[in-house]
């Protein structure tokens, strides 16, 4: 089973910074299956990144991802009001799927 | 475009079965093309999955280890649905509950994507 541990565990940034999210993976993960999703209270998860680099129908530019093998990143270019959420990678393709723990992102 | 609509109770006895049934719209759960998952958010914790459903001329069923046994998915093709039943449940079975779909990514060796669109969400609490 593939862990997933994503950096930091929290993060204070001000609307227009850049933010960057580390997602760690125990091995390599296989033809970069990895997704990301934004999580709000009382909403469902929304996703926003898959196959590592793809961004999700109706998801704006400033939200992109990169990496390969085992470590992966969402960088959001200038946060906006509405980006403070908290932040899940995920494994898929394998006969079980796993999420990191997450990432808040706070405003300062 | 493919809407889950999510029902079912929101206060469960200990040692009692949670159910919990996601209405599909806009495909079908008998689809060749899409898994069925049940994913859950505790209220201090992370996402968790924990299972899935897929038909590939019959129903198919995988389980996180975590709720393997006590755990099953069902799905009806009548009424376009499928439902979790989480059997033996404790307080650590609070959570909000969540269904969603994958798609298929590779067709030869079954192998399923990443998970869109969601449920609204269902708040299950286990309490006497």
């Amino acid at each position: 089973e593939i862990v997933l541990t994503q950096s930091p565990g929290s993060l204070s940034l001000s609307p227009g910074e850049r933010a960057t999210l580390s997602c760690r993976a125990s091995q390599s993960v296989s033809n970069t299956y990895i997704a990301w999703y934004q999580k709000k209270p009382g909403q469902a998860p929304r996703l926003l990144i898959y196959g590592a680099f793809s961004r999700a129908t109706g998801i704006p530019d400033r939200f992109s991802g990169s990496g390969s093998g085992t470590d992966f990143t969402l960088t959001i270019s200038r946060l906006e009001p509405e980006d403070f959420a908290v932040y899940y990678c995920q494994q898929y393709g394998g006969s079980m799927c796993n999420f990191g723990q997450g990432t808040k992102l706070e405003i300062k | 475009q493919v809407q889950l609509n999510q029902s079912g109770p929101g206060l469960v006895r200990p040692s009692q079965t949670l159910s919990v049934t996601c209405a599909i719209s806009g495909d079908t759960v008998s689809s060749n093309s899409a898994a069925w998952n049940w994913i859950r958010q505790s209220p201090s914790g992370g996402l968790e999955w924990l299972g899935r459903t897929y038909y590939r001329s019959r129903f198919y069923t995988d389980y996180a280890v975590s709720v393997r046994g006590r755990m099953t998915i069902n799905s009806d093709t009548s009424k376009n649905q499928f439902s979790l039943h989480l059997n033996s449940v404790t307080p650590e079975d609070t959570a909000v509950y969540y269904c969603t779909r994958a798609p298929l990514i590779e067709d030869s060796i079954w192998t399923w994507g990443w998970l869109d669109p969601w449920g609204q969400g269902t708040l299950v609490t286990v309490s006497s």
